[in-house]
């Protein structure tokens, strides 16, 4: 069966520090790849989401960026945070194939920039 | 670009209730998907139910049910015989593309 991992699960940092949040998926080959965040109050914002390798597709524009250095690793970065990062990060695959399929959550990482 | 809106907050329902959750979108889009995704206090995404755009057929899934609107771009989910265990964030989707859009959630509060 397939699983999906994030750490850390919480972190708080301070602004202008750095950020690597991991996401990796267990159970599958050549997944589709999502990052979403999820601010106090609010839907999910999708940020980042990848079809392979090193292909990164940005939603928003902002501090933060995203690699896929392997096939199951998906990493959110920052060099600066800013107050504006907080909120609960969300990583997500999906199949490749098909018209549509189902997106998986995982458990989601809480981040408190101070 | 797509919009979801869920224009309720907060609602509430007694155990063993009925409840819905209102949901419109926006799209000029003809084929996409729309889902009712649960968020209970552990944060986890869990997705409730599905809908094809090209099915006339509502969704059904046990105590889960929605009321697919294309025409009004509306998209209730109603939650039948409520449980304790409903309590949760619920937010609405829309599929296209790829991509999900979420709406801001409803939070679900079920009193014994």
């Amino acid at each position: 069966s397939q699983t999906i991992h994030q750490w850390p699960a919480t972190l708080v940092q301070p602004v202008g520090s750095p950020l690597s949040l991991e996401c990796t998926v267990e159970g599958t080959s050549n997944p589709n790849l999502y990052w979403y965040r999820q601010a106090a109050g609010r839907g999910l914002q999708l940020l980042f989401y990848s079809v392979g390798i090193g292909q990164i597709s940005s939603e928003v524009p902002q501090n933060l960026s995203a690699s896929r250095p392997q096939d199951r690793q998906f990493i959110l970065s920052s060099k600066k945070l800013l107050l504006s990062d907080s909120g609960f990060y969300l990583c997500a695959w999906s199949v490749s194939s098909g018209e549509y399929n189902e997106q998986f959550f995982g458990p989601g990482t809480r981040l408190t920039v101070l | 670009a797509q919009t979801v809106t869920q224009s309720q907050p907060e609602m509430s329902v007694q155990e063993a209730e009925t409840v819905t959750l209102s949901c419109t979108y926006d799209t000029s889009e003809s084929d996409y998907y729309l889902f009712w995704y649960k968020q209970p206090p552990s944060r986890q995404m869990i997705l409730v139910i599905r809908q094809e755009a090209y099915k006339q057929q509502n969704a059904t899934e046990n105590r889960f049910s929605v009321n697919f609107q294309k025409a009004a771009k509306s998209f209730s989910l109603k939650i039948s015989d409520s449980q304790l265990g409903d309590a949760a964030m619920y937010f609405c989707a829309y599929w296209s593309y790829s991509t999900l859009t979420f709406g801001k959630g409803t939070m679900l509060l079920v009193s014994p």
